[in-house]
């Protein structure tokens, strides 16, 4: 199975600053990842697919980047309705898998 | 687009349970369904998949040989048959709609499912 490594595990920011949550795949995915924010009691939203192609409707702060083994998800200003946990997942090979998310709270 | 989840609730270890995903408002037979769950604090795991046509079904390692996705076209439904349930098993369990990777998906609410004696 493609193991998915994110970081870090909880990252504490300020409205209006850019933070970056990284990605590791344990084999090669090419850029067959996506992008989920998760806020609590509720369903996840897809961000970024092609891991770095923006789903339509979200915000332009959001970016992603990344091929092979190494993404990153990039919010350039981040705003208090962006305060919730990431997730990456790719879908490569089966079984498709989650990273364990990244938690970003107010700081 | 609607997805609605139903059959949750609490069953004993051993035991089965089925859960429901009725889907309306998309052209059902043509979107990939999956099963994703999330155990109570922690992170999403994808459990399943079934395509349509010919209806190929993919499975995490945790729950092959024990669940069995499937849908029914006629009906815009559906299904997990859960078998062998495990206290490991204790979730929320979303449907998913997803026609391809390039366009949005759709989740359902999900149903949370209770493995306890």
């Amino acid at each position: 199975d493609i193991q998915m490594t994110q970081s870090p595990s909880t990252l504490s920011a300020s409205v209006g600053d850019r933070v970056s949550i990284a990605c590791r795949a344990s084999h090669d995915i090419r850029n067959e990842l996506v992008w989920y924010q998760q806020k609590p009691g509720k369903a996840p939203k897809r961000l970024i697919y092609g891991a770095s192609s923006l789903q339509s409707g979200v915000p332009s702060r959001f970016s992603g980047s990344g091929s092979g083994t190494e993404f990153t998800l990039t919010i350039s200003s981040l705003q208090p309705e962006d305060f919730a946990t990431y997730y990456c997942q790719q879908h490569k090979n089966f079984p498709w898998t989650f990273g364990q998310g990244t938690k970003v709270e107010i700081k | 687009v609607q997805l609605v989840e139903s059959g949750g609730g609490v069953v004993q270890p051993g035991r089965s349970l089925r859960l429901s995903c009725a889907a309306s408002g998309f052209t059902f037979s043509t979107y990939a369904m999956s099963w994703v769950r999330q155990a109570p604090g922690k992170g999403l795991e994808w459990v399943s998949v079934v395509y349509s046509p010919p209806g190929s079904t993919y499975y995490t390692a945790s729950v092959k040989g024990r669940f069995t996705t499937s849908r029914d076209n006629s009906k815009n439904m559906l299904y997990l048959q859960m078998d062998s349930l495990s206290p490991e098993d204790t979730a929320v369990y979303y449907c998913v709609a997803c026609f391809d990777w390039l366009s949005r998906d759709f989740w359902g609410q999900g149903t949370l499912v209770t493995v306890s004696s």
